[in-house]
């Protein structure tokens, strides 16, 4: 059984640019959740994906957004990068059905960084 | 609105001695609880859950939490520390209305430093 892989492990980006960023989910699961984790702080939920469709958003502006394959893997995309936007970003996938989502499996993250 | 207070920025300990990591919560419906850790470059691994079974909840690597309605606290101890557990350990809350939607709400987490 695999683990939650993500890539790239590193990216350096300058203002205004675009940038995507992928997650392959664990075997076996449905759901896709994104993370953004800045420096000294807890990860802060972007959204999250079941099903190829967005269920559910944090507090994150339009320009950040996502796509989830038939393969439950996932992507996220965020247009005309901010320096604010350095960070580390990570997926966690896990198993939703009856009874609710289960356990979040946390990938190693791919840092972000916004020149 | 839910939320999580991780009192102690940073907790440094000796080796073999107990540890205590606070967390404070506030969640309008009836609490998950979790505790995360996160070691450097890797990515974050569940220690141990509270999903309104048991009050006192064991996890992984001998880390054990208690959790107290009344003071609506989720403090994370362990009786002895070992040098493999210096890293930063997260506070998260899941409340029942938002657990469909997979959302972790995290405390701004908690330096643990193990000193030999």
């Amino acid at each position: 059984e695999t683990g939650v892989t993500q890539s790239p492990t590193h990216l350096i980006k300058t203002r205004g640019q675009q940038v995507t960023l992928r997650c392959s989910s664990q075997s076996g699961h449905n759901t896709v959740s994104w993370y953004q984790q800045a420096l000294g702080q807890g990860p802060q939920f972007i959204f999250q994906y079941y099903r190829e469709e967005e269920n559910g958003r944090g507090n994150f502006p339009p320009r950040f957004s996502g796509l989830q394959f038939p393969n439950y893997s996932s992507e996220l995309n965020v247009n005309a990068l901010e320096l604010d936007d350095s960070a580390l970003y990570l997926c966690a996938s896990s198993l939703s059905g009856a009874g609710g989502i289960r356990e979040q499996f946390f990938g190693p993250g791919t840092r972000l960084t916004v020149l | 609105a839910q939320s999580v207070t991780q009192l102690d920025s940073h907790v440094s300990v000796s080796e073999g001695t107990p540890v205590l990591l606070r967390c404070n919560y506030s969640s309008s419906y009836s609490p998950s609880l979790f505790w995360y850790v996160q070691h450097p470059n890797k990515g974050l691994q569940l220690l141990l859950k509270y999903t309104s079974a048991a009050t006192l909840v064991k996890g992984i690597n001998g880390f054990e939490a208690e959790f107290k309605k009344s003071e609506t606290s989720f403090h994370l101890t362990k009786p002895s520390a070992h040098m493999s557990d210096a890293a930063e350990y997260f506070c998260v809350v899941s409340d029942r209305r938002s657990s469909n939607t997979g959302k972790l709400i995290f405390g701004q987490g908690t330096t643990l430093q193990v000193k030999p």
